[in-house]
């Protein structure tokens, strides 16, 4: 069975602020692939990022990072100096066969 | 590229009603997904397709709900004898059968059953 679980809903920051999206997941497969997407206001998803399953390497690209780590099957993604146009839902997501969403994080940046 | 097409963008239907929804993919995916998602919740999946093959069913989805993809291109769900709780935003997505690539999600079809 494949699960992703984001157990914060609702997040909270002020605009330049660093902050954190939360990611577990869980999966049989030894070969698989995660990802992060957002859905503005607009409704439509936005892919972010990606990681496989084999490369626990963690990454930054431009104002985006994730910490990526099997041993606690997590995910997690950053977002650093934070923009009132980050302000929207993010999903975590995992693809072994099938694609599974998260329930979300929804993120406010206040200026 | 025009990316992932879904009409109608939105559906308003009396309960009881057939109603049928067509997703065009990006044109070289082979993998197909459908997508329910209600407010403040994720993107419950549905149905996926490898090429015109129709490889996993959610247990969620009722006997009501059927999807097709016939030629391995655009893709159609349909729900027979619509029910409140259908009220929903249908989301459709395309993928490289590739397992790191990601999807490409189209603007949905917010249906709305009265």
């Amino acid at each position: 069975a494949q699960k992703v679980t984001q157990a914060q809903t609702e997040i909270s920051v002020v605009e330049k602020e660093d902050v954190t999206l939360d990611c577990v997941y869980e999966t049989r497969d030894t070969t698989y692939y995660l990802f992060w997407y957002k859905q503005p206001p607009s409704g439509e998803l936005v892919f972010l990022i990606r990681r496989n399953s084999f490369d626990e390497q963690n990454e930054i690209s431009g104002r985006y990072s994730w910490n990526f780590q099997k041993s606690t099957s997590s995910f997690n993604f950053t977002i650093t100096a934070s923009q009132v146009v980050d302000s929207a839902v993010y999903f975590c997501a995992l693809r072994a066969n099938n694609l599974f969403f998260g329930t979300g994080t929804r993120l406010t940046v206040i200026p | 590229d025009t990316g992932v097409s879904q009409n109608p963008r939105h559906k308003i239907t009396k309960r009881g009603q057939n109603v049928t929804f067509r997703c065009d993919p990006i044109s070289e995916h082979n993998r197909l997904y459908w997508y329910r998602q209600t407010l403040g919740q994720g993107p419950e999946f549905l149905t996926y397709f490898q090429n015109e093959a129709q490889l996993e069913k959610s247990r969620l989805l009722s006997d009501r709900f059927s999807a097709e993809r016939p030629k391995g291109s655009f893709s159609t769900l349909e729900i027979q004898r619509t029910e409140q709780g259908d009220s929903a935003m249908y989301l459709c997505a395309s993928s490289l059968l590739r397992g790191n690539t990601e999807a490409f999600f189209g603007q949905g079809t917010r249906l709305t059953v009265v």
